[in-house]
């Protein structure tokens, strides 16, 4: 089945790194999202990485996936006030209903100053 | 270009009637979808075109729901008959057919009242 879960909140200090978690149940994905939605906003494509990556890393963010867990993360050094939102992971899949994302419910990013 | 872009970005009805909303994609992009976003969920997908042809539909595209996207160029997602379950943030979001990246307009918020 498609299941993607994430936990709903995480908080960090300014100036530190966020790690952002998110688990799936599908071992057919293809790609894996990372989503960024600011309030009142649409969704903001962060990065991506195939599936038959193990890292991507892209100016202060870095994804890491691993298969044998259906684990996916997402790294963002140097935290600033303005990653403040709610980050959603996704993933595509091959089978079934293929070519849609499907979304976790998302992990709210706070920044302290 | 600018990106996907939806209209209205907010619309506030009375249960039972019809609703229009618009999408406009990324003009080189074949494949148009519509999500849906409650609060505090991740977007749920709705369906999907490719150019004029609906792919693909969800089960939460009740026969209350129509989309068309009739030149294969802009969509339209119509609602009949609203209920205030509808109330949700819709989504639209924009791909090359066989593209990895999946582009979201700002949304538009329906709340049914």
């Amino acid at each position: 089945g498609e299941d993607v879960e994430q936990s709903l909140f995480l908080s960090v200090r300014e100036g530190d790194s966020s790690v952002i978690n998110c688990t799936y149940t599908d071992s057919s994905s293809t790609y894996l999202y990372w989503y960024k939605q600011e309030p009142g906003a649409g969704l903001q494509l962060l990065t991506y990485i195939f599936s038959n990556m193990d890292m991507k890393q892209d100016q202060r963010l870095t994804v890491l996936l691993n298969k044998k867990d259906k684990h996916l993360s997402l790294r963002i050094a140097d935290t600033q006030t303005g990653d403040s939102a709610i980050y959603f992971c996704a993933e595509k899949l091959t089978t079934g209903s293929a070519r849609q994302l499907t979304f976790g419910s998302g992990t709210q990013l706070t920044v302290l100053p | 270009d600018t990106g996907v872009s939806q209209d209205p970005r907010h619309k506030i009805t009375k249960r039972g009637q019809n609703v229009t909303f618009r999408c406009d994609p990324i003009s080189e992009h074949n494949r148009l979808y519509w999500y849906r976003q409650t609060l505090g969920q991740g977007p749920e997908f709705l369906t999907y075109f490719q150019n004029e042809a609906q792919l693909e539909k969800s089960r939460l595209l009740s026969d209350r729901f129509s989309a068309e996207r009739p030149k294969g160029s802009f969509s339209t997602l119509e609602i009949q008959r609203t209920e205030q379950g509808d109330s949700a943030m819709y989504l639209c979001a924009s791909s090359y057919p066989q593209g990895a990246e999946a582009f979201f307009g700002q949304g538009t918020r329906l709340t049914v009242v």
